[in-house]
């Protein structure tokens, strides 16, 4: 199947401080990203759909100024966490589909907020 | 609109027994579904997906799944459990009109020696 890569692995930052997750699809052309949030032991939780140069669409719930995304390109999409802090330490995962294609997952993102 | 249950939270079983995770759904349209896996702490791969063809879909590492429309069933079996198939399990939907994911809140497998 496609890969989609998910840097980094684990982050550890301090509060009130951002920070970056990047996701790439690098065999394929992601027309859409998606980006989840995932809490211990539970499900997981869609924040916010991007398409390629256009803004995102976030779920209801989910702080857009909190929670940057930037779909630039095809092949890559951005979550920025801003002034993060330790309740939004979790598990953040992405996946990327072409058109109405099966999605790909990338390997998730563990942020830690100290 | 789309829905997933999985009706174990938890499933145990001894090594080389086989196993079944339970996944019922709900959908509007001609769904799509999945089956993927969640090994700690990574991402999720998949493992098989039914998109209207075969409704007994086999996948990788011996799973397989069978789509029952009349029982909106899409039930996850693999004749004989390894120690490597203890992880989370996600049964997923998708509607054929709809681009998101639905997922089931997720079956853990523990397998014992």
């Amino acid at each position: 199947g496609a890969v989609v890569s998910q840097h980094p692995s684990w982050v550890i930052c301090k509060s009130g401080t951002s920070v970056k997750i990047e996701c790439r699809s690098l065999d394929f052309q992601a027309t859409t990203m998606f980006w989840y949030r995932q809490f211990p032991k539970q499900s997981l939780m869609l924040m916010a759909t991007s398409n390629e140069g256009s803004k995102a669409t976030y779920e209801q719930g989910v702080e857009k100024d909190k929670f940057l995304i930037n779909h630039a390109s095809l092949t890559l999409s951005t979550l920025t966490v801003t002034s993060a802090h330790p309740e939004d330490s979790s598990f953040y995962i992405c996946s990327a589909q072409f058109w109405d294609s099966e999605a790909f997952f990338g390997q998730g993102t563990r942020l830690t907020v100290v | 609109a789309q829905s997933v249950t999985q009706l174990d939270s938890h499933v145990s079983v001894s090594e080389g027994t086989p196993v079944l995770l339970r996944c019922n759904y709900s959908s509007s349209y001609s769904p799509s579904l999945f089956w993927y896996v969640q090994h700690p702490n990574k991402g999720l791969q998949l493992l098989l997906k039914y998109t209207s063809a075969a409704t007994l879909v086999k996948g990788i590492n011996g799973f397989e799944a069978e789509f029952k429309k009349s029982e909106t069933s899409f039930h996850l079996t693999k004749p004989s459990a390894h120690m490597s198939d203890a992880a989370e399990y996600f049964c997923v939907v998708k509607d054929k009109n709809d681009y998101k994911l639905s997922f089931g809140a997720g079956t853990t497998v523990t397998v014992r020696a």
